[in-house]
C-alpha cells in the first residue's frame, strides 16, 4: 500500500511569491495534517483537516491557508514567501482524530526561499 | 499548552550497546497517548512505538521499549543492541485530545551509533 506521499520534494522560491504543496494521505485515512520542520528543531503544527473541515490551526499568521478536497488530498498554500518560511513541509495523515491514532507522516517537501 | 522537552540534544552509543533517549511533558490530561518518532537522514517521520497512559505495563516493540514515569511526567525511550541503522533523530510527541491529533514534538536528540 502506498504511503503518505507529498509534491514536490524539493522548490526553491524567491521573496513574495506564493507557494503550494500537495499531500495525497495513505488510502482510507481522512485526516490530513501539515507541520513546518526548520533545520534542527522540531515539526511545528500548522493545520489539520479532517473530512474537508479544518479541525485545527497552529500558530502561524494567515499567509498560511490550507485545504482538503473529496478524495482526502490536501494543498498547503503559502503567500508572500519570506527567508524565514524556509523549512521541510510535512504532510501526516490518520485514520480519524483520535489521540490513539497514530500519525504517518510522508517524506515532505523541502522549500528554499532565496 | 501542552510542552514536550528533550533535554539530550545529541548522544551517541557503540554498535550492539544500549542507549535510552529522555523526554519530559507537561499536560493536565489524565488519559493520553506519547509516541515515539524517528527521523533518519532520508527525512520521513517514522513511528518507533506508542504508549497509552492508562496503561500501567511499559510498551515494547523488538529492540525499543520505553520507561513511562506517570507521576514524574516522564517517558523515556530505551534502544537496545543498537544498530548502525538506528542512527537518526529521535522526537518524542504528544498528541493533543482537545485538537484533534495534533502533535506536539519534543525538540529531538540526534543520535549517532557507532561501528
Amino acid at each position: 500500500d502506498a504511503g503518505v506521499t507529498q509534491s514536490p520534494t524539493h522548490l526553491i522560491k524567491t521573496r513574495g511569491q506564493h507557494v503550494t504543496l500537495r499531500c495525497s494521505p495513505i488510502s482510507g485515512h481522512k485526516s490530513v495534517s501539515w507541520y513546518q520542520q526548520v533545520l534542527g528543531q522540531g515539526p511545528q503544527f500548522i493545520f489539520q483537516y479532517y473530512e474537508k473541515e479544518e479541525r485545527g490551526r497552529g500558530n502561524f499568521p494567515d499567509r498560511f491557508s490550507a485545504r482538503q478536497f473529496p478524495n482526502y488530498s490536501s494543498e498547503l498554500n503559502v503567500n508572500a514567501l519570506l527567508l524565514g518560511d524556509s523549512a521541510l513541509y510535512l504532510c501526516a495523515s490518520s485514520l480519524g482524530l483520535g489521540g490513539n491514532q497514530p500519525q504517518h507522516f510522508g517524506d515532505g517537501t523541502r522549500l528554499s526561499i532565496l | 499548552a501542552q510542552t514536550v522537552t528533550q533535554s539530550q540534544p545529541e548522544m551517541s552509543v557503540q554498535e550492539a550497546e544500549t542507549v535510552t533517549l529522555s523526554c519530559t511533558y507537561d499536560t493536565s490530561e489524565s488519559n493520553y497517548y506519547l509516541f515515539w518518532y524517528k527521523q533518519p537522514p532520508s527525512r520521513q517521520m517514522i513511528l518507533v512505538i506508542r504508549q497509552e497512559a492508562y496503561k500501567q505495563q511499559n510498551a515494547t516493540e523488538n529492540r525499543f521499549s520505553v520507561n513511562f514515569q506517570k507521576a514524574a511526567k516522564s517517558f523515556s525511550l530505551k534502544i537496545s543492541d543498537s544498530q548502525l541503522g538506528d542512527t537518526a533523530m529521535y522526537f518524542c510527541a504528544f498528541p493533543d485530545n482537545n485538537a484533534g491529533n495534533m502533535l506536539t514534538f519534543g525538540g529531538g536528540t540526534r543520535l549517532m551509533v557507532k561501528p
